[in-house]
């Protein structure tokens, strides 16, 4: 299997809900990534796990919690968002850290 | 600290002509050096990189880049362009296992180079 999977594809939200997205791979990979990508813009990290611990936080809202159940799961869970915040949210993972990163297909989010 | 200008935020080719997509690095390291397409509503598929060795770096679908370390550049070329190359490039650079330092993990993009083949 060498792919990276995320679900959901799509997710329109309210202000007040509270929901997760999902990503999995199972290469292995020991880093695992959380980018926000705006359109016409460049992917923006947000956070970096390196064998299921954070390793960088980008200074991201507390509004998005992220975490690494194990070494093929990372969840990014959200909570209070802004319409600010509707944006494709790609997951990717590494071998490890500075390795080439593979990358999932996004989840489109749309916050109302 | 690292970073990366691709020049030319629109390029537009003919079907069969050259392609070349320019980008321009800064790093503190040596780099890793890495250009990814991305396709309407999806995520980025990597198509080459260059990390030790061979200058000329052979990708996927016909690209190539080469490393030129006295110009800091990394231009990603294709011999003829195809309809189905038409999408957005991205050219990222990130320092090497063990380097170390505040940008340690991360990749950091250029802009971003949308490129479309007229028939």
């Amino acid at each position: 299997d060498t792919e990276v999977t995320q679900t959901p594809k799509h997710l329109v939200m309210g202000m007040t809900n509270k929901k997760s997205l999902k990503c999995e791979q199972h290469m292995g990979h020991r880093a695992m990534y959380w980018y926000k990508q705006k359109a016409k813009k460049p992917p923006e990290l947000m956070f970096v796990y390196s064998y299921e611990k954070l390793s960088i936080n980008e200074s991201v809202p507390s509004r998005f919690s992220p975490e690494c159940p194990n070494s093929s799961l990372l969840n990014l869970h959200l909570h209070a968002l802004q319409p600010e915040d509707s944006a494709l949210y790609l997951c990717a993972s590494s071998q490890k850290l500075a390795h080439e990163q593979f990358f999932g297909p996004g989840t489109r989010l749309t916050v109302l | 600290a690292q970073s990366v200008t691709q020049l030319g935020s629109h390029v537009s080719v003919s079907e069969g002509a050259l392609v070349l997509l320019r980008c321009n690095y800064s790093s503190s390291v040596p780099p890793y050096l890495f250009w990814y397409v991305q396709y309407p509503n999806q995520g980025l598929q990597l198509l080459l990189k260059y990390t030790t060795g061979a200058t000329l770096v052979k990708g996927i679908n016909g690209f190539e880049a080469e490393f030129k370390k006295s110009e800091t550049s990394f231009h990603l070329t294709k011999p003829s362009a195809h309809m189905s190359d038409a999408a957005e490039y991205f050219c990222a650079v990130s320092g090497p296992p063990g380097a170390g330092g505040t940008s340690y993990g991360k990749l950091t993009f250029g802009q971003g180079t949308i490129l479309t083949v007229h028939p």
